[in-house]
């Protein structure tokens, strides 16, 4: 069990440039979820997934898309990269329960936009 | 909206003191996580509380939740090395079942050094 996974680990962009971030999960997880951290703001959800095909916007959803084509998968892309989106940025995915929703993170992507 | 603050920010302590980390809400918690983020990495979960009162152990972690739901705390007994890191709670945004859909906001997190 990989649990969640990440990729890339880091990525360097221009300014303009694009770029997707993947998270995979073999968990059979329903939910996924796209975080930013950045010090000082501390964690903040971008888009969420509750099920295969369908998204949903968090608290900094502009500039950011998102796809869950696949129950699995979990697609994070930037359009047109910003100085002010350089962060780390973490995956998470989790399943419903009586006991509420404990997620699961990646070990996050650190990326730098200059 | 609800928010979340956390302290103290940062705290340094001898190996085997210990110590406490709060969490306070500005509304009524109906769902609260704690997380463990060592540095560089992703967040871990340590344990979730629901009902006020409530008071849950893992090793030498205590987490409870006040009777009136809206703060709670993290104890650490006898703190540990491994006990370093940055931990960070996160509540549910909804009082209602399945009605966040696991949307959680997260406090800014507490930095624990552990000086051996």
């Amino acid at each position: 069990n990989a649990g969640v996974t990440q990729t890339p680990k880091f990525r360097v962009l221009k300014t303009g440039q694009s770029m997707t971030l993947l998270c995979a999960q073999d968990m059979n997880h329903e939910y996924m979820y796209w975080y930013r951290q950045d010090p000082g703001m501390g964690l903040r959800l971008i888009h969420y997934s509750v099920g295969e095909g369908t998204t949903a916007k968090g608290e900094v959803p502009d500039g950011y898309n998102v796809s869950r084509l696949k129950k699995q998968n979990f697609l994070l892309g930037l359009e047109s990269a910003a100085p002010s989106q350089t962060s780390v940025y973490f995956c998470a995915s989790s399943y419903s329960s009586l006991w509420g929703y404990e997620q699961y993170f990646g070990p996050g992507t650190r990326l730098t936009v200059t | 909206s609800q928010e979340l603050e956390q302290s103290p920010q940062s705290l340094i302590v001898q190996e085997g003191k210990n110590l406490t980390i709060n969490c306070t809400s500005s509304k009524t918690l109906y769902g609260l996580y704690w997380y463990k983020q060592k540095y560089g990495e992703g967040l871990i979960f340590l344990m979730m509380l629901q009902k006020g009162g409530e008071e849950k152990s893992h090793e030498k972690i205590t987490a409870k939740l006040d009777e009136k739901k809206q703060q709670s705390s993290l104890h650490i007994t006898a703190s540990q090395p491994s006990h370093a890191g940055i931990y960070l709670c996160g509540a549910d945004t909804s009082e209602n079942y399945g009605g966040s859909q696991g949307n959680l906001i997260f406090g800014k997190g507490t930095k624990l050094s552990v000086k051996p």
